[in-house]
């Protein structure tokens, strides 16, 4: 089946504009994740969603940051009035809780994010 | 909240030889370890994970050691090969109960040399 698939795959922004971007997890997928990959760096973790529950946001840099769930599928992370310090690669990842491998995380392509 | 380290963050090693990666982490609740590989570009994607219930774990040409005691798990290819050329990542989290979400090293680059 298909993987995690996330849109756009690039975007460019201008400074204090608001971008949107979103994540189509493995379907049956019970969790979602955002992680933020600075060049050269790891990725670091964002949120966390279960279902549509929003259960950790504690990763979030700002109130600028804004992430949903609602249905419990796609999900869509955005910020507002981007900043240039926001340009990174913005990661998804889900697995799939309650069975065998259960914890892996299957990761998007991710979107770039470069703000001028 | 958990912190992972990791080294080195570059290595080079010539075709056939092993390569060592290394991590420590500093909260003792997480139970989860998982190494991804990342290529110039691309998603991370998951080689080998380890649950805190076992000290070691193989598949092939990958093996992964953890030490709870010492806080300290390790990544191991044997045999390597110019495709296993990319950046390494190892990952520290907790699987039912806490923080699900992964915090994860500096990363490795590993250059296999032909």
């Amino acid at each position: 089946g298909a993987g995690v698939s996330q849109s756009p795959r690039y975007k460019v922004a201008k400074r204090g504009q608001d971008v949107a971007l979103r994540c189509d997890p493995i379907s049956g997928h019970v969790s979602l994740f955002w992680y933020q990959q600075a060049l050269g760096q790891g990725p670091e973790f964002l949120t966390y969603f279960q279902n549509e529950a929003q259960l950790d946001k504690s990763g979030l840099p700002s109130d600028r940051f804004f992430a949903e769930r609602p249905e419990g599928s796609v999900s869509t992370l955005k910020i507002q009035r981007t900043q240039q310090e926001d340009s990174a690669v913005y990661l998804c990842a889900s697995s799939l809780e309650g069975q065998g491998r259960y914890n892996e995380q299957f990761f998007g392509p991710g979107t770039r994010l470069t703000v001028l | 909240g958990e912190n992972v380290e990791q080294h080195p963050s570059t290595l080079s090693v010539q075709e056939g030889d092993s390569a060592v990666i290394k991590c420590t982490y500093s909260d003792s609740a997480s139970n989860y370890f998982p190494w991804y590989k990342q290529e110039l570009g691309k998603r991370p994607q998951l080689i080998i994970d380890i649950r805190s219930n076992v000290g070691e774990k193989k598949d092939q040409r990958i093996a992964v050691t953890l030490n709870k005691t010492a806080k300290h798990f390790s990544l191991h290819i044997t045999e390597t090969q110019p495709e296993d050329s990319a950046v390494y990542f190892c990952a520290a989290s907790q699987i039912r109960t806490g923080r699900r979400a992964l915090t994860f090293g500096s990363g490795t680059r590993l250059q296999v040399q032909p």
